[in-house]
């Protein structure tokens, strides 16, 4: 799978847009984008997915950038409860057949919403 | 989604002894993982378990350390096997199936080894 980098650290002001970026410069034709993020103590949670195109769901927007090299993760409207590490993972598509199918997890982003 | 539940949620133990961690999600999943996350640290993946066939474990752990179960296509055990302090991590259980093309995560087992 291909490495991310990320950012170590953010901060957002609540009810501000967060936008948190993901350099993938290896990612192949094959792989999605995923997000997941773990709130203290507890089991990561998925977030998003996606391929080349922009994707939302009620949670958050993801945005890839044409070449697919990187992308942005958006909370429209960020909350205190937020306050999480994100993690930015690139993987094959389960559905393909394609073997391997672990999530490899960086460090992440930490993000803090501040009041 | 898949709800996944772990037993024990939390556990401390003596160095030298065992123990097991149950995983359950309430539908039938393909594929599950079991990770260890040490204490300040990301996620790191510990063996993959599909039904039917014997667990793949990841480089750096072995079987004889981390024997796996996985007897149907609800449940799995992870064992820690004669723990040290250097054990003392959470372990997490997640769930794949090509449905969903995503992983649900367990809430965790919090273990201290003494």
């Amino acid at each position: 799978d291909a490495k991310t980098t990320q950012p170590p650290s953010m901060d957002c002001a609540e009810g501000r847009a967060a936008n948190l970026p993901c350099n993938h410069s290896t990612i192949s034709g094959n792989e999605y984008v995923y997000w997941y993020r773990q709130i203290h103590s507890q089991g990561p949670q998925y977030i998003i997915h996606g391929l080349k195109n922009n994707e939302t769901n009620e949670m958050a927007s993801l945005i890839i950038t044409e070449d697919r090299k990187s992308s942005t993760l958006i909370l429209p409207h960020a909350t205190l409860r937020d306050t999480a590490v994100y993690y930015c993972i690139v993987r094959v598509d389960m559905r393909s057949g394609a073997g391997s199918y672990q999530l490899t997890f960086g460090k992440g982003t930490k993000l803090s919403v501040i009041p | 989604s898949a709800v996944i539940s772990q037993k024990p949620s939390r556990d401390i133990c003596q160095r030298g002894t065992s123990l097991t961690i149950q995983c359950q999600v309430d539908s039938q999943v393909t594929m599950m993982f079991w990770y260890r996350q040490q204490p300040g640290q990301s996620l790191t993946l510990i063996a993959t378990a599909n039904q039917g066939s014997e667990a793949t474990y990841e480089s750096g752990f072995v079987i004889d350390k981390f024997p796996i179960s996985r007897p149907n296509l609800t449940f799995s055990t992870l064992t820690v096997s004669n723990m040290s302090p250097e054990d003392s991590s959470i372990y997490l259980c997640s769930v794949g199936t090509s449905v969903y093309n995503e992983q649900f995560f367990g809430p965790g087992t919090r273990l201290t080894v003494l």
